[in-house]
This record gives C-alpha cells, structure tokens and sequence, in this order.
C-alpha cells in the first residue's frame, strides 16, 4: 500500500507483556514520528526519527524503545506493558524541512488489561 | 503543563454559518503553527498552517489568524459543512517537533 501503514489496527494485551507496534511508509521521507493519543490530552509525541539510525525522545519516552534500520519501518515497542500505556498510537512521517507537513498512519488502538 | 491549549472541548454550529476554533500558546519560541483535522478511526490531516511572521493565512473556506501579542491563534471555517464535523487540532513547531493541544470536537448540525 501506498502512504503511511500502522499495523495492527487493534491490540488487546496484558500487563507485562512485550508488544510491538508497527510503521510502514512508503514516500522514503526521513523523518518519522509516533504519537499516543489521550482524551484531554491531544496527541504527545513519544519518540522521532531524522534518518536511519538516528532517533531522539519525545514528550513521553517512558516505558517505550524505539529503532529505526530502516528508512522506511520505525517501530515502537512497549516492553512490559502497562494500564496506563491503553492509548491510540499513531505514526507519522515527513520530508526533512520542520515546516513540511507530517502525514499520519490511521492508529493503533492498544488496550492493556 | 500544556504549551498548548484548546479550551474549549466541543462545539455546535449550523451548517452554514461560521465555526470559530480558538487556541492559546504559551512558549514565545514556536514560529510556525498548523491546524490538523481528525475524523473517527483515522489519523489526523493537515488543514492550514501559519508562520509567526504573519497573522493572517487563507485557504478556501478556511482561514487562520495569529495574534502574537495574545499568544492566539483561531480557525475559521465559512461557510461551515456538516462534513467539517470532526475534531480539530492546533499544533506548533518548536524545533523538529509538535506540541499538539487537546483537541476541539466540531459538529455542525445540517
């Protein structure tokens, strides 16, 4: 698919376990960004990406690792899930520039019991 | 604490007339700000955008307006569809990243 893809769309987990959320974009944009979304909140930014291998925390690191080997994947793990981690996440990319647009994957949905 | 707030968390407009959608900054450092729009189970889209060095920035029915002074941006959307119906997000740059505010949910009734 062309754009932006977050897999999976939804996710039921438990506290503890390892989960692995996943981006995809298919512009070669060097930028990319992931986002949790939280009513009262807006979206926090959580880890960036400029390039391949080189990434930067956000708002909100805690409790989350990300890499970047490729240009094109950028993936968020949350390595012993917690309640508080039951959020939507959504990735984003853009073109090097600050002032380019960032264009959003359509979230995922991660519910920690 | 919020750099970036959208006081109000709802909104009801006829379709027709005009929506207003305000937001306030706190961090005198953010030069660029946008306006993002989200409907249920998608991601946000970009709508507008404008550089602190303006105050004013039209696209269509949609216009921004910045007033640095007051740390103040508002969207105007004329007229106002009911496909405008969905949350709105003000967002501004500093550095390499966005500070988004909370959101405010648009309904415009038809």
């Amino acid at each position: 698919d062309a754009g932006i893809t977050q897999s999976p769309r939804y996710k039921i987990t438990e506290t503890g376990r390892q989960v692995t959320l996943m981006c995809h974009q298919t512009w070669s944009h060097s930028y990319m960004f992931w986002y949790r979304q939280d009513l009262g909140h807006g979206l926090r930014l959580i880890y960036y990406s400029a390039a391949a291998d080189i990434t930067d925390k956000g708002e909100v690191p805690d409790g989350y690792v990300v890499s970047r080997s490729k240009t094109e994947n950028f993936p968020l793990t949350l390595e012993s899930a917690t309640r508080s981690q039951t959020s939507v996440y959504f990735c984003a990319s853009r073109t090097s520039g600050p002032y380019n647009e960032q264009f959003f994957g359509p979230g995922t949905r991660l519910t920690v019991l | 604490d919020q750099q970036v707030k959208q006081n109000s968390p709802s909104l009801s407009v006829q379709e027709g007339r005009i929506s207003i959608l305000n937001c306030d900054y706190t961090n005198s450092m953010f030069d660029y700000f946008l306006w993002y729009k989200k409907y249920p189970a998608e991601g946000p889209t970009f709508l507008i955008s404008i550089s602190s060095i303006k105050d004013k920035n039209e696209d269509g029915r949609f216009t921004v307006f910045l007033n640095k002074s007051a740390k103040h941006l508002s969207l105007h959307i004329v007229p106002s569809q009911p496909g405008d119906s969905a949350v709105y997000f003000c967002a501004a740059l500093y550095g390499n990243k966005l500070v988004f505010g909370a959101g405010t949910i648009l309904r415009v009734k038809s």
